[in-house]
C-alpha cells in the first residue's frame, strides 16, 4: 500500500524558513514524479510544485519561484520541500502527493497534509 | 497563473446525474489530454477520479465519468448517492510559464 506522510509544518513569522518533508512507503520516490500542493482551509487546491523521477528537473508555480525548492533523499526514501522568504499569504495545508502519469497532476496518492502558518 | 473555471456549486437528489464542468484555455485543457478530477471530503486529502481526460483507477465507480470538447473538460457523476457530497476539483497540465499543473476552483456538490 502506497503511504504518504508529511512532516515538518509549524507556526513560522514572516521571512523565515521551513523545511517540509514527505516520507513514502510502498513506493520508491527514484520512480516516480511528484508533486507539492497547497490549501488555504476553505480554499481551493493550488498547485506548488514538482520534482521529476530521477530528481534532476522541478518546476515551480510563480509564487514559488526563488523561494522554494524542491529535492529528494532516496536513501530516505523521502522528497523535500524548502520554503524561504515566507510570506503570511503561504499559510496554508501542503500535500505531496504522487503523479501516475509522468508529471501530467495525475496525483493518484496523497499524503494527510502538513499545516503551516505564517503569521508575526 | 489562472485557475481552471468551475461552477462553485451543483446539486442533485439521490439517483439523479450531475455533470460539473472545467473551462480551460488552448494551453491547458484545449491542447493536452492531461485533465484529472478530484473529490474531496472535509478534512480529507483530495482522492484522484479521473484521469487523462476519462480513465478511472482501479476502485473509482464506473458512476463516475470524464469527458472533454474543445477548452472545457466535464465529470459527470451519475446515480448520485450521499456519500458523493464532496468538493470536486479538475486540473490539467498547462505550458503556460513556468506552472505545469493548474487546477479549477472547486465545485461544492450538494445531495439534495
Amino acid at each position: 500500500e502506497v503511504q504518504l506522510v508529511e512532516s515538518g509544518g509549524a507556526f513560522v513569522q514572516p521571512g523565515g524558513s521551513l523545511r517540509l518533508s514527505c516520507a513514502a512507503s510502498g513506493l520508491t520516490v527514484s520512480s516516480n514524479w511528484l508533486h507539492w500542493v497547497r490549501q488555504v482551509p476553505g480554499k481551493g487546491l493550488v498547485w506548488v510544485s514538482r520534482i521529476n523521477s530521477d530528481g534532476s528537473h522541478t518546476n515551480y508555480a510563480d509564487f514559488a519561484e526563488g523561494r522554494f525548492t524542491a529535492s529528494r533523499d532516496n536513501t530516505k526514501n523521502t522528497l523535500y520541500l524548502q520554503m524561504d522568504s515566507l510570506r503570511v499569504e503561504d499559510t496554508a495545508v501542503y500535500y505531496c502527493a504522487r503523479d501516475r502519469v509522468l508529471g501530467s497532476g495525475s496525483c493518484d496518492s496523497w499524503g494527510q497534509g502538513t499545516p503551516v502558518t505564517v503569521a508575526s | 497563473q489562472s485557475a481552471l473555471t468551475q461552477p462553485p456549486s451543483a446539486s442533485g437528489s439521490p439517483g439523479q446525474s450531475v455533470t460539473v464542468s472545467c473551462a480551460g484555455t488552448s494551453s491547458d485543457v484545449g491542447r493536452y489530454n492531461y485533465v484529472s478530477w478530484f473529490q474531496q471530503h472535509p478534512g480529507k486529502a483530495p482522492k484522484l477520479l479521473i484521469y487523462e481526460v476519462n480513465k478511472r483507477p482501479s476502485g473509482v465507480p464506473d458512476r463516475f465519468s470524464g469527458s472533454k470538447s474543445g477548452q472545457t473538460a466535464s465529470l459527470t457523476v451519475s446515480g448520485l448517492q450521499a456519500e458523493d457530497e464532496a468538493d470536486y476539483y479538475c486540473s490539467s497540465y498547462t505550458d503556460s510559464t513556468h506552472n505545469t499543473v493548474v487546477f479549477g476552483g472547486g465545485t461544492r456538490l450538494t445531495v439534495l
